[in-house]
């Protein structure tokens, strides 16, 4: 699975969008973007993922650059329930003949904090 | 739907006993993962199964042991705890055919 940094630690205004960065420049061509979050004392939770396409669900979009190097996570309007670790993780889609069984390699992610 | 339940919430273990913490979940999933995370770390995968009667070793899988008898349950077993095995303990599950996994509650296990 590719090396993916994070900058540790990002604020942000409650109501202003959050644009979390994460560069993945080894990344294959195989390879997904996910993200997850994990707020303080929870299970992580999975937001989005892509391959190269932009992507936009309920929670969040995701941003990749054309040459697939980095990406960024974007929270429209930040709320208070926001603030959490953001881990970007590059890997083989299981569904896509991955094999590494679906196991999520975590780093030490992103500390997001929505801010009033 | 409940989703994948953890238990039990808190442990505390004096160091050289054994215990079972409990994982299951309600959504059919074949796949389920054992996680530890360390205080200020990321998740490192123990243990993982494809389906019910198959395990396989993740990361770090030394002191665990786990089974696999129905979809539905994956338990964690450690032997001899060790302070090393202080840790909070997640597990996940995985739809065949998806690539989200959703995680438990977690289990916070300190080992004195």
């Amino acid at each position: 699975d590719a090396k993916t940094t994070q900058p540790p630690s990002m604020d942000c205004a409650e109501g202003r969008a959050a644009n979390l960065p994460c560069n993945h420049s080894t990344i294959s061509g195989n390879e997904y973007v996910y993200w997850y979050r994990q707020i303080h004392s929870q299970g992580p939770q999975y937001i989005i993922h892509g391959l190269k396409n932009n992507e936009t669900n309920e929670m969040a979009s995701l941003i990749i650059t054309e040459d697939r190097k980095s990406s960024t996570l974007i929270l429209p309007h930040a709320t208070l329930r926001d603030t959490a670790v953001y881990y970007c993780i590059v890997r083989q889609s299981p569904t896509s003949g991955g094999t590494s069984y679906g196991k999520l390699t975590f780093g030490q992610g992103t500390i997001l904090t929505v801010h009033p | 739907n409940a989703g994948v339940t953890q238990t039990p919430k808190f442990r505390i273990l004096k160091i050289g006993q054994s215990m079972t913490l409990q994982c299951t979940q309600d959504m059919n999933h074949n796949y389920m993962y054992w996680y530890r995370q360390d205080p200020g770390m990321g998740l490192k995968l123990i243990y993982y199964s494809v389906g019910a009667g198959i395990t396989d070793k993740g990361e770090v899988p030394n002191g665990y042991n786990v089974s696999r008898s129905t979809t539905e349950d994956f338990p964690l077993r450690l032997e001899l705890a060790a302070p090393s095995q202080t840790s909070v303990y997640f597990c996940a599950s995985r739809e065949g055919g998806t690539d989200t996994q959703y995680f438990g509650p977690g289990t916070r296990l300190t080992v004195l």
